[in-house]
């Protein structure tokens, strides 16, 4: 099962772009990257997904190297609302067990 | 849409009571989960299922129990609960496993104390 390690926390101010490293040393062939947000007091919900290269989608880009061992999540121009924990997972077809780090802890200051 | 539903959302116990945490979810997903999540803490996998009469253990299982019955629903059984066992409790659900953009759907959480 592929681990991952993020920064504990980060903070930005509004309208800066954040970008926020995960590392997954031992990411098998099969395994996706996903990127999630979680509120206070609420489930985590999906950000994106990739497998190699960028995939960019209406809120964050995805940058995946080619040995895929890292990942970079970039949020464009944040604001105070992306303040939230985001988790990066490592999902593979082999398995249904999913590794969740404590995650990177994001501050947006004014 | 009502997508992954729990109840109930906070409950008290105390120390050696049991009960049952409801998880319904509207979607049709084969693949239904457990976490846990203590403070400043990441999610924690206690038991999933990936259908209806299969179902296994994560990584936290002990004290903890789950069937599944039917598709749509994935109830968490605590035996006989303990301190230990104070923590924010989330269902998720997904289609066919979680892989290949397959997104995981999370219930708002059930807030468990033990007292």
């Amino acid at each position: 099962l592929a681990k991952t390690t993020q920064p504990i926390s980060m903070d930005s101010y509004e309208g800066q772009e954040v970008n926020i490293t995960c590392s997954h040393n031992n990411i098998a062939t099969n395994d996706y990257i996903t990127w999630y947000q979680q509120f206070p007091s609420q489930g985590p919900r999906f950000i994106i997904q990739g497998y190699k290269t960028k995939v960019t989608n209406e809120v964050a880009s995805l940058f995946i190297p080619a040995d895929r061992k890292s990942s970079t999540l970039s949020l464009p121009r944040v604001s105070l609302s992306d303040t939230a924990v985001y988790y990066c997972l490592v999902v593979g077809d082999s398995n249904y067990q999913l590794i969740w780090g404590a995650g990177t802890k994001l501050i947006i200051k004014p | 849409n009502a997508g992954v539903t729990q109840t109930p959302k906070f409950q008290v116990l105390k120390t050696g009571q049991s009960m049952t945490l409801q998880c319904a979810q509207d979607m049709n997903h084969e693949y239904m989960s457990w976490y846990r999540q203590d403070p400043g803490m990441g999610l924690r996998l206690i038991h999933y299922s990936v259908g209806a009469g299969i179902t296994d253990q994560g990584e936290v299982p002990n004290g903890y129990n789950v069937s599944r019955s039917t598709t749509e629903d994935f109830p968490l059984r605590l035996l006989s609960a303990a301190p230990s066992q104070t923590s924010v409790y989330f269902c998720a659900s997904s289609s066919t496993g979680v892989y290949s953009g397959n997104t995981i759907y999370f219930g708002e959480g059930s807030w468990l104390t033990v007292v």
